[in-house]
């Protein structure tokens, strides 16, 4: 049972490049989740998905796009690149029992843009 | 969602009980008390919640007050591998288990 797995954990870009997060949960959970944080802050929720083929724009959305296509995934797409992006990223999921909502989370991929 | 306010840090001895507070004044009666903590580098691992009720499992306890503006979290006999940032969060039951993360606690345990 790996919980939930982000690929790449690195990753170096240049200005204007483009790439994708990829974030895979084996917990069959309903609702999934994309977080920056940045140095000496806590997490920042950009966008989150409560089912597959749905998603909805967190606090800090610009400069994201993602997609539920199967249950199981999350993906989180940088279409062109920008310093500010430079962050660690985590991806979570969770499901909602009796009201609370206890989240697992990846162990981050770590994005540097030049 | 009701924010949170935490001490910035506090030292805790080895093998010691660390209380962590946690003030929640303005929690609504459908929002939940979440832990989190995250070790350096680390994503964030739970610890335990609560809604009305003082809650214990096998990483620590939940003190929830009556008026449930303030909990303190217990870690009974902290390791120096509790050694991390600790997040209090309050979150509604019709949030989409979505998580406000404030700035946390920065716990260091001391030999």
């Amino acid at each position: 049972n790996a919980g939930v797995t982000q690929t790449p954990k690195f990753r170096v870009l240049k200005t204007g490049q483009s790439m994708t997060l990829l974030c895979a949960q084996d917990m069959n959970h309903e609702y999934m989740y994309w977080y920056r944080q940045d140095p000496g802050m806590g997490l920042r929720l950009i966008h989150y998905s409560v089912g597959e083929g749905t998603t909805a724009k967190g606090e800090v959305p610009d400069g994201y796009n993602v997609s539920r296509l199967k249950k199981q995934n999350f993906l989180l797409g940088l279409e062109s690149a920008a310093p500010s992006q430079t962050s660690v990223y985590f991806c979570a999921s969770g499901d909602s029992h009796s009201g609370a909502n206890v989240l697992t989370f990846g162990a981050g991929s770590r994005l540097t843009v030049l | 969602d009701a924010k949170t306010t935490q001490p910035t840090s506090m030292d805790c001895a080895e093998g010691r009980a660390a209380n962590l507070p946690c003030n929640h004044s303005t929690i609504s009666g459908n929002e939940y008390v979440y832990w989190y903590r995250q070790i350096h580098s680390q994503g964030p691992q739970y610890i335990i919640h609560g809604l009305k009720n003082n809650e214990t499992n096998e990483m620590a306890s939940l003190i929830i007050t009556e008026d449930r503006k303030s909990s303190t979290l217990i870690l009974p006999h902290a390791t120096l591998r509790d050694t991390a940032v600790y997040y209090c969060i309050v979150s509604s039951t019709d949030s989409w288990g979505k998580l406000q993360f404030g700035a946390g606690t920065q716990v260091v345990v001391t030999p």
